[in-house]
């Protein structure tokens, strides 16, 4: 079982649709990451999270916007995707983001039409 | 650059042991990761090892560390058809950070 928590499981989005996707940890981990991940390869990094203030950005496109509106939760905003956006969007935290070991969710798989 | 390999694919029967080797750049690690995941689901932490030790053992689970060679390997014993899965080694890289570099992950594939 997975200490964190991402909710949808699945998500099938058009081109002009706002959404999000959301993340929990209980742990009382002070680091929240999100990775991308596409079919047959290792994780991205997207963003990194340190005691709710954004420390790392991987370049992201804007249409990706992220939030952390508190040490347990972290959000994804998504507005105007592209069809190659689909991927499987994992949610880590760890305790702090100094070299300790990080703990994935389940993912969100979403597809963009 | 920072970079972590592993072979791409191990086939073996149950009940035999599965080796997964991996090496990496970065000397500063300090811990050294093995991840799992199975079809449609996230990565699972398998087991770390900290970069003074050479060895841990958890179960079936053998971690090896050689840290002059920059080799990490994982060994388990009696492998079961549960183990299918894709094994991603782990390090941090450079810099005082959080952020993973990945292998690109080896598929285990076990035959009955």
């Amino acid at each position: 079982d997975t200490e964190v928590t991402q909710t949808p499981k699945h998500l099938v989005m058009g081109m002009t649709n706002k959404k999000s996707l959301k993340c929990e940890q209980h742990m009382g981990h002070r680091a929240m990451y999100w990775y991308k991940q596409k079919a047959k390869k290792p994780p991205e990094l997207m963003f990194v999270y340190s005691y709710e203030k954004l420390s790392i950005n991987e370049s992201v496109p804007s249409r990706f916007s992220p939030e952390c509106p508190n040490s347990s939760l972290l959000n994804l905003h998504l507005h105007a995707l592209q069809p190659e956006d689909s991927a499987l969007y994992l949610c880590a935290s760890s305790q702090d983001d100094r070299r300790s070991p990080l703990h994935f969710g389940n993912g969100t798989r979403l597809t963009v039409t | 650059g920072e970079d972590v390999e592993q072979s791409l694919f191990l086939s073996v029967r149950e009940g035999d042991s599965s080796v997964i080797n991996c090496t990496y750049t970065d000397s500063s690690s300090t811990y050294l990761y093995w991840y799992k995941q199975e079809p449609g689901a996230g990565l699972q932490l398998l087991t770390y090892i900290f970069s003074n030790m050479d060895m841990k053992q958890d179960q079936r689970l053998t971690v090896l560390l050689n840290k002059k060679d920059k080799h990490l390997s994982l060994r388990i014993a009696d492998t079961q058809t549960g183990d299918s899965a894709i094994y991603f080694c782990a390090e941090h890289g450079s810099g005082n950070t959080g952020k993973l570099i990945f292998g690109q992950g080896t598929t285990l594939q076990v035959k009955p």
